[in-house]
């Protein structure tokens, strides 16, 4: 069974630009998280959706926004980028209930503006 | 709100030393409580978790952590540590009961292993 997959692994991109980036979570699991790491930092939360729907927003401006398809996968889009926005974009898989609790995260995708 | 504080930034130790990563955490509710570890350009492996039962939690690669209530505290530790295990340790919260999964991590321990 494939584990949480993103894409682009690697992105870099002018201020002012926009980004996408995917997400495709684990089998059976229904929530996709977004975080972003800042070299030096620990992941700080930017959105959480489940079953389509918004569950979470962290502190992030509103050019960040996101959305989850029919098939669970996900995609982040961020825009005017800017150059603190350069970080490594964390996508976690999870499933929470009757006990367990999974929460899985992707290789991440590294964005460099420039 | 949630927060988490990794009490040491950096910890350098030597191969088959024991170590233990410091996390303390603030919480005004009840907590579920993580640790992550994250190899050079790789992301997140869940390290052990703790949920509920028995405070002492053990998880992969020899690593076990006490919760402690009365103290807010989650301490990694390992008795005799590889060269492997140098990598980012991050202490993560959830919040029980919550309607998200947003975890609140720490800001890391760099765990480097000398020979």
């Amino acid at each position: 069974d494939a584990g949480v997959t993103q894409s682009p692994t690697h992105l870099i991109k002018t201020r002012g630009q926009h980004v996408t980036l995917r997400c495709s979570p684990i089998s059976g699991h229904k929530s996709v998280s977004w975080y972003q790491q800042v070299l030096g930092q620990g992941p700080q939360f930017i959105f959480q959706y489940y079953e389509k729907e918004e569950r979470g927003r962290g502190n992030f401006p509103d050019r960040f926004s996101a959305r989850q398809f029919p098939n669970y996968s996900s995609e982040l889009n961020v825009n005017a980028l800017l150059l603190g926005d350069s970080a490594l974009y964390l996508c976690a898989s999870s499933f929470f209930g009757r006990g367990r609790y999974e929460q899985y995260f992707g290789p991440g995708t590294r964005l460099t503006v420039t | 709100a949630q927060s988490v504080t990794q009490l040491d930034s950096q910890v350098p130790v030597f191969e088959e030393a024991p170590v233990e990563l410091r996390c303390n955490y603030s919480s005004s509710v009840s907590v579920y409580l993580f640790w992550y570890v994250q190899y050079p350009n790789q992301g997140l492996q869940l390290l052990l978790k703790y949920l509920s039962g028995s405070t002492l939690v053990k998880g992969i690669n020899g690593f076990e952590a006490e919760f402690n209530k009365s103290q807010t505290s989650f301490h990694l530790r390992k008795p005799s540590v590889h060269i492997s295990d140098t990598a980012e340790y991050f202490c993560a919260v959830w919040r029980s009961g919550g309607s998200n999964y947003k975890l609140t991590f720490g800001k890391g321990t760099l765990l480097t292993v000398n020979p």
